[in-house]
């Protein structure tokens, strides 16, 4: 019965590097999102997954961000050429069913990127 | 755009008082509505959630939240709080706009002390 995982927990990169993040959904999880979260502020959503499919990107800030999810379980977000403004913690989440609204969503610990 | 506001930044209490932490959405329009605790380097937990029906809603570790359709607010409370009550609480919206992602407050820092 382990929760999400996310690795690493924490990231320090020079701007301009590129970074992988990495989020292990609960095992049966379809649904599975990630979040931003600035310091003092609350998680803004970037992109939700449903399997292996992107659903919704919406969130992701610039085209510098990309994810992917090629086998429906584990995911990874990737931020190319960072940024300073991109220092936060990132979270990623999942859920049991397909894309309903009533589901809770699972919370794994983040991580947190500091962009230098 | 729905959007939620936590009116309390920071909301410090003495153990074993009552806590009320508010929040407020934008639109009533068929939301969804949860409350989210954070302790520090863990991630998010669900406290409750309020779907429909009853509008008081009961959660885990003793926490209660209240769904007020005309003033727009899902306000959670706790008749006795515990030092170990001490965290950041996220209220949270989803919407049939925002599809099925949930639109956060920036946060209450519940801090209980002795």
């Amino acid at each position: 019965g382990a929760g999400v995982s996310q690795s690493p927990r924490y990231k320090v990169a020079k701007r301009g590097q590129d970074v992988a993040l990495r989020c292990d959904p609960i095992s049966g999880h379809v649904s599975l999102f990630w979040y931003q979260q600035a310091l003092g502020q609350g998680p803004e959503f970037l992109t939700y997954f449903q399997n292996e499919a992107q659903l919704d990107k919406s969130g992701l800030p610039s085209d510098r961000f990309f994810a992917e999810r090629p086998e429906g379980s584990v995911s990874t977000l990737k931020i190319q050429r960072t940024q300073q403004e991109d220092s936060a913690v990132y979270l990623c989440a999942s859920s049991s069913m397909l894309g309903q609204r009533t589901d809770t969503q699972y919370f794994g610990p983040g991580t947190r990127l500091t962009v230098l | 755009a729905q959007s939620v506001t936590q009116l309390d930044s920071q909301v410090p209490v003495f153990e074993e008082a009552p806590v009320e932490l508010r929040c407020n959405y934008s639109s009533s329009v068929s939301v969804y509505l949860f409350w989210y605790v954070q302790y520090p380097n863990q991630g998010l937990q669900l406290l409750l959630k309020y779907l429909s029906g009853s509008t008081l809603v009961k959660g885990i570790n003793g926490f209660e939240a209240e769904f007020n359709k005309s003033q727009t607010s899902f306000h959670l409370r706790k008749p006795s709080v515990h030092i170990s009550d001490t965290a950041e609480y996220f209220c949270a919206v989803s919407d049939h706009q925002a599809g099925t992602a949930l639109i956060f407050g920036k946060g209450t820092t519940l801090s209980v002390s002795s």
